[in-house]
């Protein structure tokens, strides 16, 4: 199975900066096939980018994906007091899917 | 609008069966495949496994051996079981919708599973 290692553990940063969020696969995902959600507490995750770069239906263009092959980016720019929370990656191009293990963005 | 509503038991005993149904409701289960998640509490999201309406399914072969995963298309449901459970299983169980590309853009808001005598 392909697995997905999210880095960093978690990030630090303040309103308004901008935030980079790496998820390296092992192997190579095919085709650009992933995906970023979103899961803030007590909540089910939030579809945000697929395909590696297309925006989920509602969510702002302060975020994107980027990426292809290994390595792939979720970048949020210009961050609100709510994108403080825990995004996760997810592979999709070979079976089973799977999942990194999640970046926590939190307020510095 | 579609909306998905995980039900069963909050406890199951070690070595018993976990059973969980969701309902889709505000769409037909004919669309979209279905699937489910679990994440241990403090932890990650594992894939268990999915079926389509017509009853193909794949599921995580990690879990393959313990898992059935149904669906009823005249109730809009459809169902896990996950055999002889352990601590190790206890998580929020959380029902999922894709399309055949497997991204989940609709989501139960989970039920929490507790594997404890």
């Amino acid at each position: 199975e392909i697995v997905l290692t999210q880095s960093p553990g978690t990030l630090s940063l303040s309103p308004g900066e901008r935030a980079t969020l790496s998820c390296r696969a092992s192997p190579s995902v095919t085709s650009g096939s992933l995906a970023w959600y979103q899961q803030k507490l007590g909540q089910a995750p939030r579809l945000l980018i697929y395909d590696a770069s297309s925006r989920a239906t509602g969510i702002p263009d302060r975020f994107s994906g980027s990426g292809s092959g290994t390595d792939f980016t979720l970048s949020i720019s210009r961050l609100e007091p709510e994108d403080f929370v825990v995004y996760y990656c997810q592979q999709y191009g070979s079976s089973p899917t799977t999942f990194g293990q999640g970046t926590r963005l939190e307020i510095k | 609008q579609v909306q998905l509503q995980e039900s069963g038991p909050g406890l199951v005993k070690p070595s018993e069966t976990l059973s969980l149904t969701c309902t889709v409701s505000g769409g037909s289960i004919t669309h979209n495949y279905w699937s489910w998640i679990r994440q241990p509490p403090g932890k990650g999201l594992e894939w268990i496994g999915y079926i389509y309406y017509s009853g193909s399914n794949n599921y995580n072969p990690s879990l393959k051996s313990r898992v059935t995963i149904s669906v009823d298309t005249s109730k809009n449901q459809f169902s896990l079981r996950l055999n002889s459970v352990t601590a190790a299983d206890t998580a929020l169980y959380y029902c999922a919708g894709s399309g055949s590309y497997f991204w989940f853009d609709l989501w139960g808001q989970g039920t929490l599973v507790t594997v404890s005598s």
